[in-house]
């Protein structure tokens, strides 16, 4: 079955610095990905995802994320962090093709010193 | 990426009634999901909406609970039925479009008092 695994379920990171948030999944083959962004109170916000093709993916919010089938990975990085970037940050994985469910880490809260 | 509008964005009920969340989407979409989010939980899937056709519940998750229906390729509605506290979530909706992915409506935060 798959899974997705987000090892930090909070993240403290000072304003500017950088951030790598991490995603592990396990998966029959080589599925979709895909980050979201939840600020509270609010739905899912879709930050990238990887299909096929290059596997640096770059999305909105200055955030990337590096597909690395050997891991099994998907970690998400952002240069220098915003305070605006405060939120809780979920992986997941679909199927090819798409058209099926999405299975979801439990989520990374992220918190911004300033 | 498709829109979806989803409504209401909060309530509060009293136990033993029942809500009925609608979402609306701005393009035809073959599937669409629903979602619950329970307090400081990831998201697990309700059951998954075809047009046409009843809906398809993940283990733990009856009909009887949580009817859907899907009338049309851009509308689906969740109830939730005879309400407990242990209901209160937040419920999403999603649909899936091609290459563009998985689009989430905002959420409706459930409070079941």
């Amino acid at each position: 079955a798959q899974s997705v695994t987000q090892p930090d379920i909070h993240i403290t990171v000072s304003e500017g610095a950088s951030l790598e948030l991490r995603c592990n999944y396990s998966y029959g083959a080589t599925p979709y990905l895909f980050w979201y962004v939840q600020s509270p109170g609010q739905g899912l916000q879709l930050l990238l995802k990887y299909f096929s093709g290059d596997t640096l993916v770059q999305g909105i919010k200055g955030f990337e994320a590096e597909f690395k089938r050997s891991q099994s990975s998907f970690n998400l990085r952002k240069p220098s962090v915003h305070w605006s970037d405060a939120a809780e940050y979920f992986c997941a994985v679909g199927p090819r093709g798409g058209g099926n469910k999405l299975t979801f880490g439990t989520g990374t809260q992220l918190k911004v010193e300033l | 990426s498709a829109v979806i509008s989803q409504k209401p964005s909060r309530d509060i009920c009293q136990r033993g009634t029942s809500l009925t969340i609608q979402c609306q989407v701005d393009s035809q979409v073959t599937m669409m999901f629903w979602y619950r989010q329970q307090p400081g939980q990831s998201l697990t899937l309700i059951a998954t909406a075809n047009q046409g056709s009843e809906a398809t519940y993940e283990s733990g998750f009856v009909i009887d609970k949580f009817p859907i229906s899907r009338p049309n390729l851009t509308f689906s509605t969740l109830t939730v039925s005879n309400m407990s506290p242990e209901d209160s979530s937040i419920y999403l909706c999603s649909a899936h479009r091609g290459n563009y992915g998985y689009t989430f409506g905002s959420g409706t935060r459930l409070t079941v008092v």
